[in-house]
């Protein structure tokens, strides 16, 4: 079946330290992949996408590629801020009647002064 | 800017209580979906709906019910509250034939106790 894999947290970072946080799929046909954010106490807001293979999704420092060859779509940015600790969730959407999200398990970053 | 509301914010309840939670977009998107998020951040699909007066379960079997007499609103009820039913649910919304990107809500932080 389709599912989404992202590496587990917390990530304890350092401000203006490089991030990745990997993210793996499994899905059949082409999926759009997605990257979430969760900001403490809030709702999830999209950060990027990308809709089909080698596409570059990019928002506010953040950019993640659509790897078809080896099913990834991890997510990097180059100089992370306190203001970027919050949940980040990868996530697919394939086609059919349903068009309906599947979501990693979501990591952590916490970014320290 | 998305405009998709949930009230309220937060809920203490004891148990056996009914509970509706409320959800309002502004967006005019037809379809709809209530996730719940655990304590660990995994979010899971229990309902969604892709116009008035269509319903489906998700993923994840729910003792809540919903309803979607209008386009804007897409409620969520629980008859009987219990504990294991704690937890944080988000509303989402998406427009008909786009690019699949879903608007959330803030989120209800439901305690029963």
């Amino acid at each position: 079946g389709n599912s989404v894999t992202q590496m587990e947290g917390p990530v304890t970072l350092s401000e203006e330290a490089f991030l990745t946080i990997n993210c793996t799929y499994t899905a059949t046909g082409y999926p759009s992949l997605f990257w979430y954010v969760q900001y403490p106490g809030e709702g999830l807001q999209l950060l990027l996408k990308a809709t089909k293979a080698d596409d570059k999704g990019s928002n506010k420092g953040f950019e993640a590629t659509y790897r078809k060859e080896t099913t990834s779509f991890h997510l990097e940015k180059g100089s992370v801020q306190v203001s970027d600790s919050a949940v980040y969730f990868c996530a697919l959407i394939y086609g059919g009647a349903t068009n309906k999200l599947i979501f990693g398990t979501g990591t952590l970053l916490a970014v320290q002064p | 800017e998305a405009d998709i509301y949930q009230t309220p914010r937060y809920l203490v309840i004891g148990t056996g209580k009914k509970i509706t939670l409320e959800c309002s977009q502004t967006m005019g998107h037809d379809k709809m979906y209530w996730y719940q998020q655990d304590p660990g951040m995994e979010l899971h699909l229990i309902h969604y709906s892709y116009g008035v007066n269509s319903t489906e379960k998700g993923d994840l079997s729910s003792e809540s019910t919903v309803s979607r007499i209008r386009t804007e609103h897409f409620p969520l009820t629980l008859e009987s509250a219990r504990p294991s039913h704690t937890s944080q649910y988000l509303c989402a919304s998406r427009e008909q034939g786009s690019s699949y990107e879903q608007y959330f809500g803030p989120g209800t932080r439901l305690t029963v106790t």
